[in-house]
């Protein structure tokens, strides 16, 4: 089975601090994504990367950075958080080749005092 | 532009009524893929069925059935005998055509409330 696993369920921090959300997938998968969930909002594409050291921009990419280092790992960065990045991230990767699903994490629900 | 719609927010039946939900969607491609996916109180998102451009039948899986019809851009899912574990949130998403990059487009989700 597909396992993507995030560093934590549940993240507390402040405005203004550098906030690092982790995401490690363990089926060897290409693709990895990072979205945001708000309530009304659904799921939208913050960064997506394909490759290790490889990024794109998804259709919110302000406020936000990424890293992809090594094939399984990918993580979100929060330069500098703000209230307004209080939010459900879920991570997600999947296989190369077109039109596949995507497996998800389980989410971390990041809240920003 | 690419968009998928769900316009049922939240639906709530009771156990062992049937329900659909409704996705609607837009696309210019000619080749592309449908997805639902359920997302339990847990959070994670599981995929139910993915669905191909060209291939219009009707799948049953179970209590699960989808109808995809592309004369008017919907792919609907159906829960027959509806049961409390059904309860979550139901995604619909369109895929682009840019088959090396895999990016899904959602929908809002519908929130389906089954009560005993």
């Amino acid at each position: 089975d597909v396992k993507v696993t995030q560093s934590s369920r549940y993240l507390v921090k402040r405005t203004g601090e550098k906030v690092f959300l982790e995401c490690v997938q363990d089926m060897d998968h290409e693709n990895m994504f990072w979205y945001r969930q708000d309530p009304g909002l659904g799921l939208r594409l913050i960064y997506f990367s394909y490759d290790v050291k490889m990024k794109e921009k998804g259709d919110i990419p302000e406020g936000y950075s990424v890293s992809r280092e090594k094939k399984e790992r990918f993580s979100l960065i929060l330069e500098s958080a703000s209230t307004n990045q209080t939010s459900m991230y879920l991570c997600a990767s999947s296989a190369a080749g077109g039109w596949v699903e995507q497996y998800f994490g389980p989410g971390t629900r990041l809240t920003v005092t | 532009a690419q968009k998928v719609t769900q316009a049922q927010t939240e639906i709530s039946v009771v156990e062992k009524e049937d329900v659909t939900l409704d996705c609607v969607y837009e696309t210019r491609d000619t080749t592309y893929y449908l997805f639902w996916y359920k997302q339990p109180p847990s959070g994670e998102l599981v995929f139910l069925i993915r669905r191909n451009s060209f291939d219009e039948q009707n799948e049953i899986s179970g209590r699960y059935s989808w109808n995809f019809q592309k004369s008017t851009s919907s792919f609907n899912f159906t829960i027959t005998a509806s049961q409390v574990v059904d309860s979550a949130v139901y995604f619909c998403a369109l895929s682009e055509a840019d088959r090396n990059t895999d990016k899904l487009i959602f929908g809002t989700g519908t929130r389906l409330q089954v009560f005993p």
